[in-house]
């Protein structure tokens, strides 16, 4: 069975524009996250998606906003880029269950020049 | 609150050595606890879990022992070898809609 698959898997943008990242969840699974992971640093939660609803913030700001399809699939949408911004965007799948194993996809690097 | 601490990096160990990689963490009720690898370039692989106190997760010669009386989930292996060179993160999730915190990661680096 496949894995979690993110696309792109690298990014160049610019200060001020705006990126998709997009996360296809292991099949079966109906619960997709995003983290940011900053370099030499331990990912940080963005959001959490089950069922097409948003089931969970992290402390992001109000640029970054996340949507699920009605196959479980996920974008990660950043407005406004921050050269803060650049690190790689990891997306994880699970089946929703409190406390269980999340499965991390190859993740999206993004660098902001 | 929740939140997990790791030992600092970088680990240099030579091959066939004994590895230890401490981990403590804070939580509110009971957490599942996790170990995930990251080799570079990539992404997270779990490389063992435990969901209960006293569980022992194990895995490619990795084991880790979930202790409640002292908040700790140390991951060892008694002979590493050169492939085992990443990055090593702790993880627990405990909140309903799971949500996982993580520690920030320790080094290592195997020589033969």
């Amino acid at each position: 069975d496949a894995g979690v698959t993110q696309s792109p898997t690298h990014l160049i943008k610019t200060r001020g524009q705006q990126v998709t990242l997009r996360c296809s969840p292991i099949s079966g699974h109906k619960s997709v996250s995003w983290y940011q992971q900053v370099l030499g640093q331990g990912p940080q939660f963005i959001f959490q998606y089950y069922e097409k609803e948003e089931r969970g913030r992290g402390n992001f700001p109000d640029r970054f906003s996340a949507r699920q399809f009605p196959n479980y699939s996920s974008e990660l949408n950043v407005n406004a880029l921050l050269l803060g911004d650049s690190a790689l965007y990891l997306c994880a799948s699970g089946s929703g269950g409190a406390r269980e194993t999340q499965y991390f996809g190859p993740g999206t690097r993004l660098l902001v020049l | 609150g929740n939140s997990v601490t790791q030992m600092e990096g970088p680990v240099t160990l030579s091959e066939e050595a004994f590895l230890t990689i401490n981990c403590t963490y804070t939580a509110t009720g009971y957490p599942s606890l996790f170990w995930y690898v990251q080799y570079p370039g990539e992404g997270l692989q779990l490389l063992l879990k435990a969901t209960k106190a006293d569980d022992k997760g194990s895995n490619k010669g990795f084991e880790a022992t979930y202790r409640k009386e002292t908040t700790s989930f140390h991951l060892e292996k008694g002979s590493v070898q050169v492939s085992d060179s990443a990055v090593y993160f702790c993880a627990l999730t405990g909140d309903n809609f799971n949500k996982f915190y993580f520690g920030s990661g320790t080094k290592l680096n195997v020589k033969p």
